[in-house]
């Protein structure tokens, strides 16, 4: 089965640093993207950046670029969604999608989400 | 690259849904929807415009004009009941609208 686990729930406190982790399984890790979504709390989704696990190049959307850091590590099959100092507006769901190569791929397996809260 | 969604449709129960996505040139670009049910992560329910992936009903299609995607939910039902999403990818990046709520009466 394909699948994408994602670690659990992170209660961090402002200008903390934080990593989140999806696992995945059941596919070639290295022939597909991995892509992080945002959702903050009662609002819709939002594009973060992606990363192709088999060179590991990585896209960021302009409204995330510097703010975060995208990673993977092909030998434990997972991808990394990284903050090196945190903010209270970070505070929200965080998804993993798997992503086929090209652009008439979406994004069609996607991990149980990670919650941030951001709390001083 | 904006999407446009409205926030919200309602249909009847077993009545069909229309569930549009305004974009410039959009019919140029592929267009995916995604469902989410509350509490859930969002699943694929149409890609590459029109096509549905395995384990999606019938029920669910999409279409494509110049500027504008639609998804249609035909004989809707309560568990229809979601946020739905378009996106489209702009250069290398990927672009969502903002959702539409669907309701079912």
């Amino acid at each position: 089965e394909v699948q994408l686990v994602q670690s659990g729930a992170e209660v961090k406190k402002p200008g903390e640093s934080l990593k989140i982790s999806c696992k995945a399984s059941g596919y070639s890790f290295t022939t597909y993207s991995i892509g992080w979504v945002r959702q903050m709390p009662g609002k819709g989704l939002e594009w973060m950046g992606i990363i192709y696990p088999g060179d590991s190049e990585t896209t960021y959307s302009p409204s995330f670029q510097g703010q975060v850091t995208i990673s993977a590590d092909k030998s434990i099959s997972t991808a990394y969604l990284q903050w090196s100092s945190l903010k209270a507006s970070d505070t929200a769901m965080y998804y993993c999608a798997r992503e086929g190569s090209g652009a008439g791929y979406g994004m069609d397996v996607w991990g149980q989400g990670t919650t941030v809260t951001v709390s001083s | 690259y904006e999407l446009t969604q409205p926030l919200s449709v309602s249909v009847a129960l077993g009545q069909t849904a229309r569930i549009t996505c305004g974009g410039n040139n959009i019919g140029s670009r592929n267009v995916f929807w995604y469902q989410q049910k509350p509490g859930q992560a969002p699943v694929l329910a149409i890609y590459r415009d029109i096509y549905r992936p395995s384990g999606i009903p019938e029920r669910f299609s999409g279409s494509i004009s110049e500027n504008t995607a639609t998804l249609t939910i035909t004989r809707a039902q309560a568990g229809d009941e979601a946020d739905y999403y378009c996106q489209v990818w702009d250069d290398n990046t990927r672009v969502f609208g903002g959702g539409t709520k669907l309701t079912v009466l």
